[in-house]
């Protein structure tokens, strides 16, 4: 079995650098996603992490450490629409379903 | 906007009755994948299906049951609902190859409310 965990919510200030991190427990690991969801809406695809290290995309990067079973998700000069649900999720070797965690909610305030 | 399509949007039912949820994956597409996201569970796997054939089974109780089509569009059956049921379905697909890492594109959701 798989066991995610990353923080319920967090609250940052417009402009800031939030780091969301995610420790997981796995029988088997392939790799890890990270997904943005808005309130009621569709998860959004955001990184794919397989090796270790950190992985840069624009204002977000995702950071792996396959030995420590943890990763982060980095988003910088945050913005008011950056305001959603962070999950982080692991595929198992062999199999192609995701499993999450809970997600992190985070806000971003003036 | 994904390019997975997801009907009806909204399902408003009662205990016992039986629906069913539909799903196209994006063109070209040939996994699709069924979740559950409740308030207190998270977002929880149901079924995977590849080019019309099951491939892995989550968390999907016995009153659930899902295919998919030549056509490559998947249903998923949620009968005798009960009121825990009442949850949003979210479909997936990913690209035609089985490696792991196939990001997935999700739907726009159904969200089913069982009174």
């Amino acid at each position: 079995g798989q066991n995610i965990d990353q923080p319920t919510e967090m609250t940052a200030t417009e402009g800031a650098i939030v780091q969301i991190n995610c420790t997981y427990q796995t029988s088997g690991f392939n790799g890890l996603f990270w997904y943005q969801q808005h309130a009621g809406e569709a998860p959004t695809f955001l990184s794919y992490n397989v090796l270790d290290g950190l992985e840069e995309k624009g204002r977000f990067s995702s950071f792996l450490s396959r030995s420590k079973g943890y990763s982060y998700l980095l988003l910088k000069e945050l913005q008011m629409k950056d305001s959603a649900s962070y999950l982080c999720a692991c595929s198992g070797a062999g199999s192609y379903q995701l499993t999450f965690g809970k997600g992190t909610k985070l806000s971003v305030i003036p | 906007d994904s390019g997975v399509t997801q009907t009806p949007k909204h399902l408003i039912t009662a205990t016992g009755q039986r629906v069913t949820l539909r799903c196209s994956p994006r063109s070209g597409d040939l996994s699709v994948y069924w979740y559950q996201q409740s308030l207190d569970q998270g977002l929880q796997f149901l079924i995977h299906y590849y080019n019309g054939e099951e491939r892995a089974k989550g968390n999907i109780l016995e009153r659930f049951s899902a295919q998919q089509f030549p056509d490559l569009h998947s249903e998923l059956n949620l009968s005798s609902l009960e009121l825990g049921d009442s949850a949003l379905y979210f479909c997936a697909s990913s690209g035609q190859g089985l490696a792991g890492g196939n990001e997935q594109f999700f739907g726009p959701g159904t969200r089913l409310t069982v009174l």
